[in-house]
């Protein structure tokens, strides 16, 4: 079984500045993965970033990064030059090699991105 | 058109009727997943079925059924509706298994009276 917490309900930054969202999970897994989640207003959910827990190198991808701490089992999503369209709810995630690519979310986090 | 869709977008039903929500993709993805969306509970899982005719209950199973014939089309049924299966309901697909990212559908909306 998984667990993904989300502790930051709600988070805001100013356009242009640098913002850390927090995740920390739990999983027996030997082999698992780890997602970020982007939902707009739209409710699309989008896909911001993924980690596999095997490699000790942090996943980057343009402007969003993570900072994966696989002992302390923390994960948190680093959000550079904010823009405005990165308002939206963000969601941890995780899955692992026998839950058969079932995700575990967590709660979500509102980050709201002010001009 | 490409990829993961779902109808109805928006469904209003009364409380004992039976509503099917449709997923289809066109990736011929393996993996398919139904989650529910509720305040302070982010998405969870309902079912699953990785290929088809094979499916499996996920964390939030009671009150729904799910078929897949075909690899393409993954249904859920609510067999008579309640207040507490309010939600928005999201499909998801993904090409093998957990090592895959799954890509979601723009979800449902549906409101049980």
């Amino acid at each position: 079984a998984q667990t993904v917490t989300q502790s930051q309900p709600e988070m805001s930054v100013q356009e242009a500045e640098t913002v850390t969202l927090s995740c920390t999970y739990d999983t027996s897994e030997s082999n698992y993965y780890l997602f970020w989640y982007k939902q707009p207003p739209s409710r699309q959910m989008i896909l911001v970033i993924r980690q596999e827990a095997y490699k000790q190198q942090n996943a980057t991808e343009n402007r969003f990064s993570v900072n994966f701490q696989k002992a302390a089992k923390s994960f948190s999503l680093k959000i550079s030059d904010s823009q405005l369209g990165d308002t939206a709810m963000y969601f941890c995630a995780a899955t692992g090699g026998t839950s058969y690519g079932k995700l575990t979310f967590g709660q979500g986090t509102i980050l709201t991105v002010h001009p | 058109d490409a990829g993961i869709t779902q109808s109805p977008r928006y469904k209003i039903t009364e409380t004992g009727r039976q509503v099917t929500l449709m997923c289809h993709q066109t990736w011929s993805h393996s993996y398919m997943f139904w989650y529910r969306q509720d305040l302070g509970h982010g998405l969870r899982l309902i079912y699953y079925s990785a290929a088809a005719d094979i499916t499996d209950k996920g964390e939030v199973p009671d009150g729904y059924v799910v078929s897949r014939s075909k690899t393409e089309n993954f249904p859920l049924t609510l067999e008579s509706a309640t207040r507490s299966q309010t939600s928005v309901y999201f499909c998801a697909s993904s090409e093998f298994g957990f090592q895959e990212t799954q890509y979601f559908g723009p979800g449902t909306r549906l409101l049980v009276l």
